[in-house]
Order: C-alpha cells, then sequence, then structure tokens
C-alpha cells in the first residue's frame, strides 16, 4: 500500500458545528502533516507530527485541533470554523523526521466549506 | 528558510520537452530539492528530488547545478496530461514548504 487516504473527500460544514478530517496512511512512515491550500495558492504547513507526537505548529489557530491516535491515523478536528476556512486540506507522510532523502506521499485531500 | 523562485507560467508544445526552472539560491548543503505537480485540486504527486547529482526516472530529469543555487526539471516528452501547477521545493528540518510554483500548459 502506497497511498495516504483522506476521508472525507468533501464536507460542508456550519459556523457552530463540530466535525473531523481523516488521513490514514499504512506505509509504516512515522511523520504526518496537515496541509491548508486555499484556490490558487499552494499548500501551506499547518501541523507536523513525528512518532505520533505533535512537533511542528506553524501557528494555526486553535479552532484547529489534530490528533494523532496511532502510526498511521492522523485526525484534524474542527470546531467553530469561518468562511474563510473554507480550502482543499491536504494530509501526507513521510518516512519519519529529518529524513529527507526518502520522499513525502499526499492524499487526494478533503474539499471543505464552512458555511 | 531557503526559498525557490519560479516562473509563474510557461507553455510548451505537445511532444516537446519542457524545461522548468527553479531558483534556490539560499539552499544549505544538506538540504534536498524536490519537485511536485498538482492537477486541478488534487493531491501534490510526486515527480523526483535530489541533493547534489543529476537525477533521472520514468517521468523526468532533474538537473542541478553544481553550485546547487538552481535546478530546471524536464520533462522530456510532454503531453497535454502535464499540464499541472509544478512546484520546486526545498525541504528544510523536514518541512516541506511550497513556493508559488509554475503553471505548465501544454498545448496541441
Amino acid at each position: 500500500d502506497t497511498e495516504v487516504t483522506q476521508t472525507p473527500k468533501h464536507l460542508v460544514m456550519g459556523m457552530t458545528n463540530k466535525k473531523s478530517l481523516k488521513c490514514e496512511q499504512h506505509m509504516g512512515h512515522r511523520a504526518m502533516y496537515w496541509y491548508k491550500q486555499k484556490a490558487k495558492k499552494p499548500p501551506e504547513l499547518m501541523f507536523v507530527y513525528s512518532y505520533e507526537k505533535l512537533s511542528i505548529n506553524e501557528s494555526v489557530p486553535s479552532r484547529f485541533s489534530p490528533e494523532c491516535p496511532n502510526s498511521s491515523l492522523l485526525n484534524l478536528h474542527l470546531h467553530a470554523l469561518q468562511p474563510e476556512d473554507s480550502a482543499l486540506y491536504l494530509c501526507a507522510s513521510s518516512r519519519g523526521p529529518g529524513q529527507s532523502s526518502y520522499g513525502y506521499t499526499f492524499g487526494s485531500g478533503t474539499r471543505l466549506t464552512v458555511v | 528558510d531557503a526559498k525557490t523562485t519560479q516562473p509563474p507560467s510557461m507553455d510548451c508544445a505537445e511532444g516537446r520537452a519542457a524545461n522548468l526552472p527553479c531558483n534556490h539560491s539560499t539552499i544549505s548543503g544538506n538540504e534536498y530539492v524536490y519537485w511536485y505537480r498538482q492537477i486541478h485540486s488534487q493531491g501534490p504527486q510526486y515527480i523526483i528530488h535530489g541533493l547534489k547529482n543529476n537525477e533521472t526516472n520514468e517521468m523526468a530529469s532533474l538537473i542541478i547545478t553544481e553550485d546547487r543555487k538552481s535546478s530546471t526539471l524536464i520533462l522530456p516528452h510532454a503531453t497535454l496530461r502535464d499540464t499541472a501547477v509544478y512546484y520546486c521545493i526545498v525541504v528544510i528540518a523536514g518541512k516541506l514548504i511550497f513556493g508559488q510554483g509554475t503553471t505548465l500548459q501544454v498545448k496541441p
């Protein structure tokens, strides 16, 4: 299995809702990432998990809450989002932190719309 | 932080080679250069990466200058399906930080 699977593919939520995005990989990768991509812009790094621990938070608002329950799974919990948070949310994984010679695999993303 | 500079857009005729340049003049000695592409809101697709030497795989070739301040991605025979945004990325402390990318339009 050489894929990163993200669910759901599309999500519409109200500003008072709580929802979660899910990311899964079975490549034995020990680093996982969340990116946010607005239309016609490059992906922006949000969080990095290394060995199931949060290692980097790129000053992301607390209405985004990441979680890494195990080495294969990464969640992004969403609460009280704003319409400007509407974007494509991408998950990625890599073999491990600091092992940048081995490549990064991206999922196909979750298209989030906040209404 | 090392950053990359790419032309915002390029055109290429179908069947011809596409040469996409990238400047990364502040790159450090142990920082890899990666190339990804993204086709219309899909997830970024890995193309190739390198440190110092030129690299080739089934998709493309990567030419890195000797001083490592710039590189060129070469798609040897571009097809219409290669139309995408191409990102040149320098990995810093394990973080893949995207630049603005080049929109490559392959034309019949």
